[in-house]
């Protein structure tokens, strides 16, 4: 069973443009939210992350926005670029492990084009 | 450069035979992961381990073994390899204290497995 749930799988957008992905968690006991980004051929590497305590965090041109009631949190691109083209996971975690044992999404493959 | 290595990138194999991936890193991080990342599954843990002396199992641990060799080494074996473990690992890294630690990718073994 799938504990963090991601849409959409993929996303295309035209530069410029602002893509949206969703995620959803179960477990309340999740309070460590953060966002990997994979280039092809590469592992994931950790883009931005927020705790339940804030309902946004930015950084740059990637924002994160966290709804505790529904459970949902979503990152938002602001003015994309083709660079930004990749597939992103968002991630649950828990204070107890450290943030050792994440819990990912399915992924969204995101294409921006020029 | 500090960094995550695996080795090897890409390898295919036939049902039955004995794999093992090999994760190193000079990082100086305590705790290292596996993960496997399949189309529209995300990554997901295989196992992990906090120091040398402990391992501990992930979400999809069945078929797979592990040995923490050193602290900079952590091998996944797959004793009698099937097709269904055909699939992108990765090893992962983080440091040991704070609330929540960033897990560091290496770059991905491609597994085939006829």
């Amino acid at each position: 069973q799938q504990q963090v749930k991601q849409s959409p799988q993929s996303l295309i957008v035209q530069k410029g443009g602002i893509p949206i992905i969703n995620c959803a968690y179960e477990n309340t006991a999740f309070d460590y939210f953060p966002w990997y980004q994979q280039f092809p051929g590469k592992g994931p590497a950790l883009l931005i992350a927020i705790r339940p305590d804030v309902s946004e965090k930015k950084e740059g041109r990637f924002t994160i926005s966290f709804n505790k009631s529904a459970k949902q949190f979503s990152l938002h691109i602001m003015d994309s670029q083709p660079g930004d083209s990749a597939t992103y996971f968002c991630a649950a975690s828990m204070r107890e492990t450290s943030g050792s044992r994440l819990t990912f999404g399915e992924g969204t493959q995101l294409t921006v084009n020029p | 450069d500090a960094d995550v290595t695996q080795t090897p990138r890409n390898r295919i194999t036939k049902t039955g035979k004995r794999i093992m991936l090999e994760c190193s890193q000079t990082k100086g991080h305590d705790r290292m992961y596996w993960y496997r990342q399949d189309p529209g599954l995300g990554l997901r843990l295989i196992y992990y381990s906090f120091d040398v002396k402990d391992i501990n199992k992930g979400e999809i641990s069945d078929g797979y073994s592990v040995s923490r060799q050193a602290q900079a080494k952590f091998s996944l074996s797959l004793e009698s390899a099937i097709p269904n473990q055909t699939a992108l690992y990765f090893c992962a890294t983080s440091d040991l204290g704070g609330l929540y630690n960033e897990q560091f990718f290496g770059p991905g073994t491609r597994l085939t497995v006829l």
